[in-house]
């Protein structure tokens, strides 16, 4: 079975500047998807980037990137310009990319990171 | 686009009544839509999948008698907690994959439930 880490339970940073969120992941297959999800206050999800790991360009989405190294099984995102709206509990997910159509398409989700940005 | 609409927001009920909890994707037609559950402070945790016309697959631990779920149609899925106890209160969240772009889900806003 798939497994996602997020070792950071808590992380802040200050507003403008740079923070990255660590995410290891233990799988044996090859295709497969990545995603990081925010869930702020509200607690609605929000998709904030997606990684085929098909591809070796790592994917970038305004102020977000991520770091993915595919044989260290790493997936970081990185947020640059820190913004007070960007405080949120991050979730890193994994989604195999197998056909099933049920037990292929489901998600499965880190601890979450805690996200404070100070003014 | 894609957006995933959840009813009610927040619930309170006694004890012994049952809740239902509906599940729509809005712009677009969802094959396949999940149940979570979520704990204060916790991931989000797979109830159940359920794919339109057929039988709901539920996660090991999850009764399904307990947690009723219907997918009648590409834009709806419902999820009934039956003989609702406090142990039950949580935050349900409901998701979606579409039919075209089948990677991603999206995420609903979720149901808060409190038993009483």
């Amino acid at each position: 079975a798939q497994t996602v880490t997020q070792s950071q339970p808590e992380m802040s940073v200050q507003e403008a500047e740079t923070v990255t969120l660590s995410c290891t992941y233990d799988t044996s297959e090859s295709d497969y998807y990545l995603f990081w999800y925010k869930q702020p206050p509200s607690r609605q999800m929000i998709l904030v980037i997606r990684q085929e790991a098909y591809k070796q360009q790592n994917a970038t989405e305004n102020r977000f990137s991520v770091n993915f190294q595919k044989a260290a099984k790493s997936f970081s995102l990185k947020i640059s310009d820190s913004q007070l709206g960007d405080a949120a509990m991050y979730f890193c997910a994994y989604r195999s990319g197998a056909l099933q159509e049920t037990s292929g398409s489901r998600l499965t989700f880190g601890e979450g990171t805690q996200l404070t940005v100070n003014p | 686009g894609a957006v995933v609409s959840q009813h009610p927001s927040r619930v309170i009920c006694k004890s012994g009544t049952s809740v239902k909890i509906e599940c729509r994707s809005l712009d677009f037609q969802a094959t396949t839509m999940f149940w979570y559950r979520q704990f204060p402070k916790q991931s989000l945790m797979l109830m159940a999948t359920s794919n339109e016309g057929s039988k709901a697959t539920y996660e090991q631990g999850v009764e399904k008698d307990k947690f009723l779920i219907n997918h009648a149609s590409l834009t709806l899925s419902t999820l009934t907690v039956t003989s609702a106890h406090p142990e039950d209160s949580s935050f349900y969240i409901c998701s979606a994959r579409s039919i075209l772009g089948r990677e991603t889900q999206y995420f609903g806003p979720g149901t808060r439930l409190l038993v009483l």
